[in-house]
């Protein structure tokens, strides 16, 4: 199994909403990703978790706020979010050593309104 | 500083032909580079990953090969399909990355039936 899965597969939420993107993957990998991907670009970092710890946090705004509350399952959580952060928001997952192969999710198409 | 470089853009090739895709970089102290397909606005699965020490891969159609030395890995793709259309994207994970992934702007292969 090197599934990665992502709900909602679909999000739209208004400037003042609180909303939460879920990712899960049951491979028994210890670094998770969380990334922002807009149209015609390629994915951008926003965060790393290892070993359930978060070890890179790349200059994301505060709005957004990463949780990973055990080693299968990672979140986002959102708040009061700007139309500009509407994009596909992908998770992806692997073995923790820099060798290894990166595994990603079908993503959540997020439009803020 | 590592940059990623996919030519062409874009591909527009008749069913069946054999194809190749290019991906070069500047910084050869990579640990490997995985080749990603993306089908629109969906997420990434993962096609085929190289080690730095290896010289290529294969898997049914598709064959990456990696010259580490020159910068440059291509990804062929053998009796192409109409399902084959998508966007590949090449990235590279730097020695001094800490779980970065350096990513490619992506080629957008469409097969005519």
């Amino acid at each position: 199994d090197t599934e990665v899965t992502q709900t909602p597969k679909h999000l739209v939420m208004g400037m003042t909403n609180k909303k939460s993107l879920k990712c899960e993957q049951h491979m028994g990998h210890r670094a998770m990703y969380w990334y922002k991907q807009k149209a015609k670009k390629p994915p951008e970092l926003m965060f790393v978790y290892s070993y359930e710890k978060l070890s890179i946090n790349e200059s994301v705004p505060s709005r957004f706020s990463p949780e990973c509350p055990n080693s299968s399952l990672l979140n986002l959580h959102l708040h009061a979010l700007q139309p500009e952060d509407s994009a596909l928001y992908l998770c992806a997952s692997s073995r923790p050593q820099l060798i290894t192969e990166a595994f990603f999710g079908q993503g959540t198409r997020l439009t803020v309104v | 500083k590592q940059e990623v470089t996919q030519i062409p853009a874009a591909l527009s090739v008749p069913e069946g032909e054999n194809l190749v895709l290019n991906c070069s970089f500047t910084d050869s102290a990579i640990y490997n580079l995985q080749w990603f397909r993306q089908d629109p606005g969906k997420g990434l699965t993962s096609l085929l990953l190289i080690q730095s020490s290896q010289r290529e891969q294969t898997s049914g159609r598709l064959n990456a090969s990696l010259d580490k030395s020159s910068g440059r890995s291509t990804l062929y793709i053998a009796a192409s399909q109409p399902g084959d259309s998508a966007t590949y994207l090449c990235a590279v994970r730097p020695v001094d990355s800490n779980y970065q992934l350096i990513w490619g702007a992506g080629t957008k292969l469409i097969i005519k039936p």
